[in-house]
Order: C-alpha cells, then sequence, then structure tokens
C-alpha cells in the first residue's frame, strides 16, 4: 500500500523560500510521476507540477519563475521549492503519486 | 490554459438522491478527465478516471461520464458520507487544471 508522508516549514515570513518533502513508502518510486498540488483556505485547488523519478519535470506557468522540484530516489523523497513567498501562497499543500494517492497536507502560511 | 468550470457550484440533496454535476472544460479534452471528492480537513480522493474509469475501492453508486467538453458524476442514492466537495481535473494537457468544484450539502 501506497503511503506519502510529508513536511516542512509551516510558517514563512514574506520573500522566504517555502520548501517540502514528501517520502514514498511501500510501492515503486519509478515509472510515475509525482505532484504538487496547493489549496488556499477555503478556496480550491491548484496543480503546481509534478517531476519523475529521472527527474524530469513539467510546472504550472504560473509559477514556473518560481518554482523547483527535485527528487532523491535513494530515499524514494521529492521535494518543493518555492521562491519569493507571499501572502498569496498560503494554502495547503499536498504531494500525491499522480493524483491517486495523496499526502496529508501541510498547511504553509506566510506572513510577516 | 485549458479552463475547467463546474456546476452548480453547490446543491442541497437528502440520503437516497439521485445526485449529478457537471463539469464543462473550454476546449475538447478526449476522455482525460478525474473526479475527486475531499471532504473538510482531508486530501482529495480519486473517484474517476478517463472520465468514467472507477478507481479502485469506490462505491459503484459513483459513476461518470461524457466526452469531448462535458461531462457528468453521477452519485445514484447518496449516502451520508457522501456529502462532500467534488472536483474535476483535466490530464489532457498541461497544465493539468481543476473545476471550482460542486459542495454537496445535507437538505
Amino acid at each position: 500500500q501506497v503511503q506519502l508522508q510529508q513536511w516542512g516549514a509551516g510558517l514563512l515570513k514574506p520573500s522566504e523560500t517555502l520548501s517540502l518533502t514528501c517520502a514514498v513508502y511501500g510501492g515503486s518510486f519509478r515509472g510515475y510521476y509525482w505532484s504538487w498540488i496547493r489549496q488556499p483556505p477555503g478556496k480550491g485547488l491548484e496543480w503546481i507540477g509534478e517531476i519523475n523519478h529521472s527527474g524530469n519535470t513539467n510546472y504550472n506557468p504560473s509559477l514556473k519563475s518560481r518554482v523547483t522540484m527535485s527528487v532523491d530516489t535513494s530515499k524514494n523523497q521529492f521535494s518543493l521549492k518555492l521562491t519569493s513567498a507571499t501572502a498569496a501562497d498560503t494554502a495547503v499543500y499536498y504531494c500525491a503519486r499522480e493524483l491517486s494517492h495523496w499526502g496529508q497536507g501541510t498547511l504553509v502560511t506566510v506572513s510577516s | 490554459a485549458i479552463q475547467m468550470t463546474q456546476s452548480p457550484s453547490s446543491l442541497s440533496a437528502s440520503v437516497g438522491d439521485r445526485v449529478t454535476f457537471t463539469c464543462r472544460a473550454s476546449q475538447g479534452i478526449g476522455n482525460d478527465l478525474a473526479w475527486f471528492q475531499q471532504k473538510p480537513g482531508k486530501a482529495p480522493k480519486l473517484l474517476i478516471f478517463s472520465a468514467s474509469s472507477l478507481q479502485s475501492g469506490v462505491p459503484s453508486r459513483f459513476s461518470g461520464s461524457g466526452s469531448g467538453t462535458d461531462f457528468t458524476l453521477t452519485i445514484s442514492s447518496l449516502q451520508p458520507e457522501d456529502f462532500a466537495t467534488y472536483y474535476c481535473l483535466q490530464d489532457y494537457n498541461y497544465p493539468r487544471t481543476f473545476g471550482q468544484g460542486t459542495k454537496v450539502e445535507n437538505k
């Protein structure tokens, strides 16, 4: 049974870099795309991007200039960095395996 | 980016009701559409992929249909655990885009 567990800093100041990591337990890390999705409080879902085990990425153009995703296949982990955070980046961030298996979500608040 | 529009934004229904809601894409997406259920404080759960394929473990009262630009999700007999918000997602091209959601509330 695939499980995704995510972690990262929950409170940032404006202009800081958001950093989250997601660990994959059970199942293969190869052969899938690993996604990040976010949801501002009380709002809908936004797809941030995805990465595969080889490091091939697809990013949302709306965030592309600030997003970097990476993988560590030795640890079955993948990560998200979002630079120059603003209050508009306040959201619950989810990691997922091709949108069929999701992490528990991490609330990230950007506030001075 | 492809825009996904769900309707209605909310609906009130009772246990046992047949419920249908729709998702419309701003351009044709074949059958590259998924439906998710989300309950407060929880991650979304995949219900349907490829417009009409039921994800493993999802009750058969959920069904999806449609292709091209118009899609529907039907719950044949609403159960207490089905009160939630439902989102569609197109995975036809990048960036993936979600609809704004339909909230199913208890009448």
